[in-house]
């Protein structure tokens, strides 16, 4: 079956850090891969996908992700933190027919 | 593109009363999903609809869950006899086609007293 795993379910760093937030999936088939930030009692908000082609992925508020097919990684990184970067961060991967089956999440703090 | 729109935003009710969620997703989307979310989790897929037709049904939607999308454009999620746990946050979203990104409304979060 296939499954999303984000290693650490809770990630602080300081303002101006780097951000590293790590996904790894499990799929039969190349899978799309996505990542989704959401706020406090709203709903999901699309950062980043991966489809085929280019690697190294970027997306909204200088968020970037690379895919990793030898290592079954889709690892999120941003190279300094701001304060409005806290939030929960949610991995993804494509399932059987289109629905996303998604992580656990990483809720990332930012110290000032 | 007004995003996807979910109603209403929260919902107290009593253990065993039905409740009804209503999602209106973006007017051009043809698919259609409702993922659950409960604390500490990540979104957990329940069903998903192209155009009025229901396509796949998760395990987690036990027979007390009926979902519709009568006309392929709005749909609701009804839960019956509801019990405490379900007490978690709707999510709906809709997308263009199977290789699109999800687009999530802002969820309906149940509490069952």
């Amino acid at each position: 079956a296939q499954s999303v795993t984000q290693l650490g379910s809770h990630v602080s760093v300081s303002e101006g850090a780097l951000v590293l937030l790590r996904c790894n999936y499990s799929s039969s088939v190349p899978p799309y891969l996505f990542w989704y930030v959401q706020y406090p009692n709203q709903g999901l908000q699309l950062l980043l996908k991966y489809t085929t082609g280019a690697t190294l992925v970027k997306g909204i508020n200088g968020f970037e992700a690379e895919f990793k097919k030898s290592e079954t990684s889709f690892h999120l990184t941003k190279p300094s933190a701001h304060m409005s970067d806290a939030a929960e961060y949610f991995c993804a991967s494509t399932g059987g027919q289109g629905n996303l089956i998604f992580g656990k999440g990483t809720k990332l703090s930012v110290k000032p | 593109d007004t995003g996807v729109s979910q109603n209403p935003r929260h919902k107290i009710t009593k253990r065993g009363q039905n409740v009804t969620f209503r999602c209106d997703p973006i007017s051009e989307h043809n698919r259609l999903y409702w993922y659950r979310q409960t604390l500490g989790q990540g979104p957990e897929f329940l069903t998903y609809f192209q155009n009025e037709a229901q396509l796949e049904k998760s395990r987690l939607l036990s027979d007390r869950f009926s979902a519709e999308r009568p006309k392929g454009s709005f749909s609701t999620l009804e839960i019956q006899r509801t019990e405490q746990g379900d007490s978690a946050m709707y999510l709906c979203a809709s997308s263009l086609d199977s290789g699109s990104p999800l687009h999530f409304g802002n969820g309906t979060r149940l509490t069952v007293t």
